[in-house]
């Protein structure tokens, strides 16, 4: 079946620092690949999608592209801050199952000191 | 507008009581889905409603659990004769038909003792 992995964690920057959280998957078909945020105690929040091959999302600084022939979305920030710190989750569409269902990563954490 | 509305936001249960857990979708949303985090885990579907329709709940353990989304009122979780093993972050989202843009609720922390 569909599945994410991601990187394992935690990932500890200092801030500005580059960062690169890698994500790979398998799936049948033409799968939407997301990447989720989740703040300690919060829920997740939609960070960017993309919905097709070359497409690439982004949002507040970060960045991913959906590579297909690498089967990749690898999720970039050119310049962390402290307020990054944060569980980054990884997922795609369902696409056997056509119900919208998310497959995730098991998450990555990152930890960004001053 | 508010968000996905979850309560509790944590609840405590003795092994074998039940628990319910709620979830108010965004107005607009009709379709909802539950899933489940296990402590240092990513989530995991566990079913998806539409009004007074379960769509796929090929996620849901075959014991123990129910989910329902009446036609009226919020949807519910519903797990009996809890166990330990069932101390998860229980995340609700809600969409509009035919779009992949969840919202997430913030979750309702069961913690079995």
């Amino acid at each position: 079946g569909d599945s994410v992995t991601q990187m394992e964690g935690p990932v500890t920057l200092s801030e500005e620092a580059f960062l690169t959280i890698n994500c790979t998957y398998t799936a049948t078909g033409y799968p939407s690949l997301f990447w989720y945020v989740q703040y300690p105690g919060e829920g997740l929040q939609l960070l960017l999608k993309a919905t097709k091959a070359d497409d690439k999302g982004s949002n507040k600084g970060f960045e991913a592209t959906y590579r297909k022939e690498t089967t990749s979305f690898h999720l970039e920030k050119g310049s962390v801050q402290v307020s990054d710190s944060a569980v980054y989750f990884c997922a795609l569409s369902d696409g056997s199952s056509n119900t919208g269902k998310l497959i995730f990563g098991q998450g990555t954490t990152l930890q960004v000191k001053p | 507008n508010a968000g996905v509305m979850q309560n509790p936001r944590h609840l405590v249960r003795r092994r074998g009581q039940e628990a319910r857990l709620r979830c108010s979708p965004m107005k607009g949303h009709s379709h909802v889905y539950w899933y489940r985090q296990l402590p240092e885990e990513g989530l995991k579907f566990m079913v998806y409603l539409q009004k007074e329709n379960i769509i796929d709940e090929s996620g849901m353990p075959k014991e123990r659990f129910s989910a329902e989304f009446p036609k009226e009122g919020p949807s519910i979780l519903r797990i009996q004769q809890v166990v330990r093993g069932d101390s998860a972050a229980y995340f609700c989202a809600s969409s509009p038909p035919g779009n992949y843009g969840y919202t997430f609720g913030s979750g309702t922390r069961l913690t079995v003792v």
